[in-house]
């Protein structure tokens, strides 16, 4: 089974509109790291939420963590077609010096 | 640019064949880490090392193996291809052996025929 669960697999949206991309883990969460990755390309950085209750936001892009149900949301306010690619979360799951665990993605489609 | 740099980007070679997948971490960042993305299974985590020292492993084949030089950058190679390796190789750096941010390189592109 996939110890981190991403939702929806993939999301398709009108420009301007809002949108959540959410990120549920199976184990307790360490640390919770976004990145966004256009298809076939590398990773970019996000947001890393380490507290639980923490929220940060980068442009339009909020990232929270909530630690007593161990998910991650990511919310996208007024959404542009620069939002679009694929959105990952990686999850540290032990609070030992433990690599991230990925989940699938979720594949964002922005239409004008 | 994230400051990660991975060469070459592409690779296409025969089955069987042996191939060193490079990486050059940010400036500063002691640790390297290894995952391959394919359609299938997504992004997995391969291998760590941290200032020069294998700090933890994955779900690595026995084939790959890999090291970090005094320079820190890294070198993943991948012998006996077959064509289920063929994947996206990614290699990310961290500046601590864990916490922190972590960023990724542009991948390596292996198509194995």
């Amino acid at each position: 089974s996939q110890e981190l669960e991403q939702s929806p697999q993939s999301l398709i949206v009108q420009e301007g509109k809002n949108l959540t991309i959410n990120c549920t883990s199976s184990k307790t969460l360490y640390g919770l790291y976004w990145y966004k990755q256009k298809y076939g390309e590398g990773l970019i950085f996000l947001m890393m939420l380490q507290k639980g209750g923490e929220e940060k936001s980068h442009e339009k892009i909020t990232a929270k963590l909530d630690e007593k149900k161990q998910q991650s949301s990511l919310h996208i306010t007024a959404s542009q077609p620069s939002h679009a690619g694929i959105y990952l979360c990686g999850a540290v799951l032990n609070s030992g010096n433990t690599p991230l665990v990925f989940g699938k993605g979720t594949r964002l489609s922005v239409i004008a | 640019d994230s400051g990660v740099t991975q060469t070459p980007k592409h690779l296409i070679t025969a089955t069987g064949q042996r191939v060193t997948l490079r990486c050059s971490p940010r400036s500063g960042d002691l640790s390297v880490y290894w995952y391959q993305q394919s359609l299938d299974q997504g992004l997995q985590f391969l291998i760590q090392y941290y200032n020069g020292e294998e700090r933890a492993k994955g779900n690595i084949l026995e084939r790959f193996s890999a090291q970090q030089f005094p320079d820190l950058h890294s070198e993943l190679n991948l012998s006996s291809l077959e064509l289920g390796d063929s994947a996206l190789y990614f290699c990310a750096s961290r500046r601590g052996g864990s916490g922190g941010e972590q960023y990724f390189g542009p991948g390596t592109r292996l198509t194995v025929t």
